[in-house]
């Protein structure tokens, strides 16, 4: 049983580069959504999706760029890294019903110097 | 908007006794589902107890249980026995009854256990 694999677990980036943050479940959920944990902030929705071909944003989208072209894979891009972009980032999916449970992915330590 | 508030940056309690963690939020929805997420060190998002808001008994797992008031908006998680491997931050979390509601996070609350 996978789950919700996210990779890499580390990374660390100088600012000005990309990266793709990969997430990828088996369990054929429609819905997968990206949040990042920030000291005193909790979890925030930076984008999620209802379905192969549908994204949309969350609350903190700028910045943030995501594609849903399989229902298995909802990869995170960051076309010009920023120093506030370092945080914890998280992956989750569940079924597009009212009593899915959330299932996590392990998340992803980012640090942009 | 809904928003979620989490008032307790850290609480500390000693093993075998009780903590209450406190969570109130805001929304004008009249059902929702309520959360409390625990995040030990290894990062893990572990579910600790799920509360749906048109059922008036208060949900429990083993030695958690919320104190739901849904007129007050307020929604607490008990720890009752207290352990080491409690000891994680918490997380309160909202969501609509709609098949894409999407899961709103209050702050946490680091809960520290000492022998």
């Amino acid at each position: 049983n996978a789950g919700v694999t996210q990779t890499p677990k580390f990374q660390v980036l100088k600012t000005g580069q990309s990266m793709t943050l990969q997430c990828a479940q088996d369990m054929n959920h429609e819905y997968m959504s990206w949040y990042r944990q920030d000291p005193g902030m909790g979890l925030r929705l930076i984008h999620y999706s209802v379905g192969a071909g549908i994204t949309d944003q969350g609350e903190v989208p700028n910045g943030y760029n995501v594609s849903r072209s399989t229902t298995e894979d909802f990869p995170l891009r960051l076309l010009s890294a920023a120093p506030s972009q370092t945080s914890v980032y998280f992956c989750a999916s569940r079924e597009g019903t009212a009593r899915g449970k959330l299932f996590f992915g392990s998340g992803t330590q980012l640090s942009v110097l | 908007a809904q928003t979620v508030t989490q008032s307790q940056p850290e609480m500390s309690v000693q093993e075998a006794e009780t903590v209450t963690l406190s969570c109130t939020y805001d929304t004008s929805e009249s059902d929702y589902y309520l959360f409390w997420y625990k995040q030990p060190p290894s990062r893990q998002m572990i579910l600790v107890i799920r509360q749906e808001a048109y059922k008036q008994q208060n949900a429990t797992e083993n030695r958690f249980s919320v104190n739901f008031q849904k007129a007050a908006k307020s929604f607490s998680l008990k720890i009752s026995d207290s352990q080491l491997g409690d000891a994680a931050m918490y997380f309160c979390a909202y969501r609509t009854t709609d098949s894409w509601g999407k899961l709103q996070f209050g702050a946490g609350t680091q809960v520290v256990v000492t022998p």
